[in-house]
């Protein structure tokens, strides 16, 4: 497509339970990533695709945070037994890599998260 | 991947006037960019300037490099309301394939 969509937009769940977020990136971008931003704060990393497989999960909070990405394409960030900690806009990004060099995020609008 | 370090945290100009944000980082970079995000959600690119480049311009943006000093400025002139943002540097180095962003510059412009 022609920018990264994520959605929902927004979602407002109860805590415990579990909630998906979805991104779709630019078609041929290889990269995808996953950020949070609470409110107020910087961005948090939480885990980089390249293609389907993902050499750095290092920022997954706990063991109830999973993505997974299929076909070099969509990915869905699962959080199980929400929290209110967890209340946050999550954000999609994705780039294309060109050799061993970075050239520059493209950002999804973001799905807006929050646990009552 | 390494963290820039945005500064001033916080700046409040009148439309009209030139606003300036600097960053700093620590080690080798390949390239630096430069980030923009309204009301809290998705940024958006700017500028990218690489490791051998001194100044780049784009538009009324204007970004400068100094590796010596592991530090870059961003420069936006004539400043309008719309530009009230939180903006973000990310210094990139090979292989490092994810950005890390600090809590930015916020700017408000007055109209």
């Amino acid at each position: 497509g022609a920018g990264v969509s994520q959605s929902p937009s927004n979602k407002v769940t109860e805590k415990g339970k579990d909630v998906e977020l979805r991104c779709d990136p630019i078609s041929g971008h290889t990269a995808l990533y996953w950020y949070r931003q609470r409110l107020g704060q910087g961005l948090e990393f939480l885990i980089y695709f390249q293609g389907n497989s993902a050499p750095d999960k290092s920022g997954l909070p706990s063991d109830r945070f999973s993505a997974e990405r299929t076909g070099e394409s969509v990915s869905t960030l699962t959080i199980q037994r929400t929290q209110q900690e967890d209340s946050a806009v999550y954000l999609c990004a994705s780039s294309f890599i060109e050799g061993p060099f970075n050239y520059g995020y493209t950002f999804g609008s973001g799905t807006r998260l929050t646990v009552v | 991947s390494q963290q820039g370090e945005e500064d001033p945290q916080a700046l409040s100009i009148q439309e009209g006037e030139n606003a300036t944000m600097n960053c700093s980082y620590k080690t080798s970079i390949n390239n630096l960019q430069w980030y923009r995000q309204n009301s809290g959600r998705g940024l958006v690119h700017l500028i990218l300037i690489r490791s051998n480049e001194r100044e780049k311009h784009s538009g009324r943006l204007r970004v400068t490099l100094d590796t010596s000093k592991k530090s870059s400025s961003l420069l936006i002139t004539a400043s309008r309301a719309a530009d009230t943002a939180s903006y973000f540097c990310a210094p990139s180095g090979a292989g490092s394939y994810q950005l890390t962003f600090g809590k930015g510059t916020k700017l408000s412009v007055i109209p």
